[in-house]
């Protein structure tokens, strides 16, 4: 799986968007971009995930660069409760069907802190 | 409420002891996954299980076992052989790519 690079930390003012980016300038064709976050003391919770379109749901946006080497995860509108380390992740969607079998390898990630 | 349950919350173990980390799914989710989370660290797998009665060994299962008999249960038992189990623990199932997690297991050593 390709490797992500994300800034360790970024602020945001409650209300505003929050606009977290990552780059992954060594990704194949069929690598997904997957965003989860994590906040403090609680599991994972799965955000978004896009392959070169442009996504959206109730939770977030994923823009895609054109050359798929970089991506922006935005919540349009923070809250306190947005505070926690958010996860870039870019893995191959494996097996018949495209089902994926493996691991999710979590980096560093972004810890996003939203203030009131 | 459909989702991923671990119990305990927290746990304590005591030197040579085996102890067992429950998680349980109603998401009728064939796939699930065991991971360990030390502080300021990303996750690393330790089992996972694709169907009942299957299951692999991850990046890091020396000192761990696990059992599949049943699709919703897939419980992790952290042995006397696991020198530094201190650490957070979570499990997961997966629907399509998308993996879920439950709220962890925070796991002491006495």
């Amino acid at each position: 799986d390709a490797k992500t690079t994300q800034p360790p930390s970024m602020d945001c003012a409650e209300g505003r968007a929050a606009n977290l980016p990552c780059n992954h300038s060594t990704i194949s064709g069929n690598e997904y971009v997957y965003w989860y976050r994590q906040i403090h003391s609680q599991g994972p919770q799965y955000i978004i995930h896009g392959l070169k379109n442009n996504e959206t749901n109730e939770m977030a946006s994923l823009i895609i660069t054109e050359d798929r080497k970089s991506s922006t995860l935005i919540l349009p509108h923070a809250t306190l409760r947005d505070t926690a380390v958010y996860y870039c992740i870019v893995r191959v969607v494996k097996g018949a069907g495209g089902t994926s079998y493996g691991k999710l390898t979590f980096g560093q990630g972004t810890i996003l802190t939203v203030h009131p | 409420d459909g989702g991923i349950t671990q119990s305990p919350k927290y746990l304590f173990r005591k030197e040579g002891q085996n102890v067992t980390l429950s998680c349980e799914q109603n998401l009728n989710h064939d796939a699930m996954y065991w991971y360990r989370q030390d502080p300021g660290q990303g996750l690393r797998l330790i089992y996972y299980s694709q169907i009942v009665n299957d299951f692999q060994k991850g990046d890091i299962a020396e000192g761990y076992s696990v059992s599949r008999e049943k699709k919703e249960s897939f419980p992790l038992t952290v042995t006397s052989a696991q020198k530094n189990p201190t650490a957070f623990y979570l499990c997961a199932s997966r629907f399509g790519t998308i993996q879920y997690f439950g709220a962890g297991t925070r796991l002491s050593v006495l």
